[in-house]
């Protein structure tokens, strides 16, 4: 099956506007998680869902940024206000099961820069 | 808190050599590591996954080694080839939670 999709794959925002970023994770696949990387980082972990139920958002850099999951499948991660630093890469990744050792597969992200 | 460092930060080696990347991280308390690749401007592409009970994996010419009690993975690629250039990452998943912590990786350059 396909694997994992996000869109759009490049956004340019004004500094303050509010944008959403859309994640559709394989078929099946119980836990989706999203990252953000910096240019020249290593992707760093935001918010993890399980299902429907958000079980982690510790890394979610402040409350303009809210993740939501509201069937099971589709994710979407919106910014509100943005600021030139949340200019960078935001990846998904799905797994299969919540069991701690599968593999997470990533989309190929969604380019965000803040003017 | 679990951090993951990886060295060297750049390689570039002629095509048709051995090569070794090296991740290490702090906490050995881990359920597994992956290694991935990631070209210019795209995602994330799974490479080797080894979990905490094993020692290594093999796919093709890739080798990845894992040594928890030190803290230790190796990449090995052997004959590399030009398309190998790319940047590699190593991230762990550790025993408190779900989340993969990422080194920031190695940039390599295989010239031809």
């Amino acid at each position: 099956g396909a694997g994992v999709s996000q869109s759009p794959r490049y956004k340019v925002a004004k500094r303050g506007q509010d944008v959403a970023l859309r994640c559709d994770p394989i078929s099946g696949h119980v836990s989706l998680f999203w990252y953000q990387q910096a240019l020249g980082q290593g992707p760093e972990f935001l918010t993890y869902f399980q299902n429907e139920a958000q079980l982690d958002k510790s890394g979610l850099p402040s409350d303009r940024f809210f993740a939501e999951r509201p069937e099971g499948s589709v994710s979407t991660l919106k910014i509100q206000r943005t600021q030139q630093e949340d200019s960078a890469v935001y990846l998904c990744a799905s797994s299969e099961t919540y069991i701690l050792y599968n593999e997470q597969f990533f989309g190929p992200g969604t380019r965000l820069t803040v003017l | 808190k679990q951090e993951v460092t990886q060295i060297p930060a750049a390689l570039s080696v002629p095509e048709g050599e051995n090569l070794v990347l090296n991740c290490s991280f702090t906490d050995s308390a881990i359920y597994n590591l992956q290694w991935f690749r990631q070209d210019p401007g795209k995602g994330l592409t799974s490479l080797l996954l080894i979990q905490s009970s094993q020692r290594e994996q093999t796919s093709g010419r890739l080798n990845a080694s894992l040594d928890k009690s030190s803290g230790r993975s190796t990449l090995y690629i052997a004959a590399s080839q030009p398309g190998d250039s790319a940047t590699y990452l190593c991230a762990v998943k550790g025993a408190s939670g779900s989340r993969l912590t990422f080194g920031e990786g190695t940039q390599l350059t295989v010239n031809p």
